[in-house]
């Protein structure tokens, strides 16, 4: 079937700008994640969704960044007011369930966003 | 804090050589520890977990908790190894993966 799907593959947007990004999830995936990849970093955690509830909303970098999970199926990743520190590549996975220990999270090929 | 070190940025061997990625971890409790991988233009892929204690593509991984590490190994490289690398934590608590900051593995012809 088919895999996570994220969308657009590349953002190019000016400083000061909002800009969406979405992931679709493998269906029938109840659990959620996102995540940031910036040059020479590790993959940041952003935040996660069981369902349309996120109960960990502790990676999310200041109040400009805010996400949200409909009908327990799209996600849609928002960052207002861009900044060039906010330039990386985002990247969204999806679960059967919650737990990390037992189950695989599935990645989808992320959204590259550059902030100019 | 939970934290996953990945010392080594590159690591370049010849085919046919033992490769070791290095991991070390912190955290007091019971970890659960992952490797994923990244093929060139592939997606983020998981590829073994010490919870199964499998071998996968004839890599291997041992938690030794004494050392806090968690060092993935081949004892042959192949050219189709190259990729990079991450090791990553979680726990029975969690509902994420705490990712290093990644190794990139280069097998040399």
């Amino acid at each position: 079937g088919a895999g996570v799907s994220q969308s657009p593959s590349n953002k190019v947007t000016e400083k000061g700008k909002d800009v969406e990004l979405r992931c679709d999830p493998i269906s029938g995936h109840t659990a959620l994640y996102w995540y940031r990849q910036s040059l020479g970093q590790g993959l940041e955690f952003l935040i996660y969704f069981q369902g349309n509830s996120a109960p960990d909303k502790s990676g999310l970098p200041s109040d400009r960044f805010s996400a949200e999970r409909t009908g327990g199926s799209v996600s849609t990743l928002t960052i207002q007011r861009t900044q060039q520190e906010d330039s990386a590549v985002y990247l969204c996975a999806s679960s059967p369930r919650w737990s990390t220990t037992y189950y695989e999270q599935y990645f989808g090929p992320g959204t590259r966003l550059t902030v100019t | 804090a939970q934290r996953v070190t990945q010392p080594e940025k590159l690591l370049s061997v010849f085919k046919g050589a033992p490769v070791e990625l290095k991991c070390n971890y912190s955290y007091s409790g019971s970890p659960e520890l992952f490797w994923y991988v990244q093929y060139s233009r592939q997606r983020l892929q998981l590829l073994l977990r010490h919870i199964s204690r499998e071998s996968i593509k004839g890599f291997t991984a041992d938690l030794n908790k004494g050392e806090t590490s968690f060092h993935l190994k081949k004892p042959f490289a192949q050219e189709e190894d190259s990729a990079m690398y991450y090791c990553a934590l979680s726990y029975s608590s969690a509902s994420k993966i705490i990712f290093g900051s990644g190794t990139r593995l280069s097998i040399r012809p």
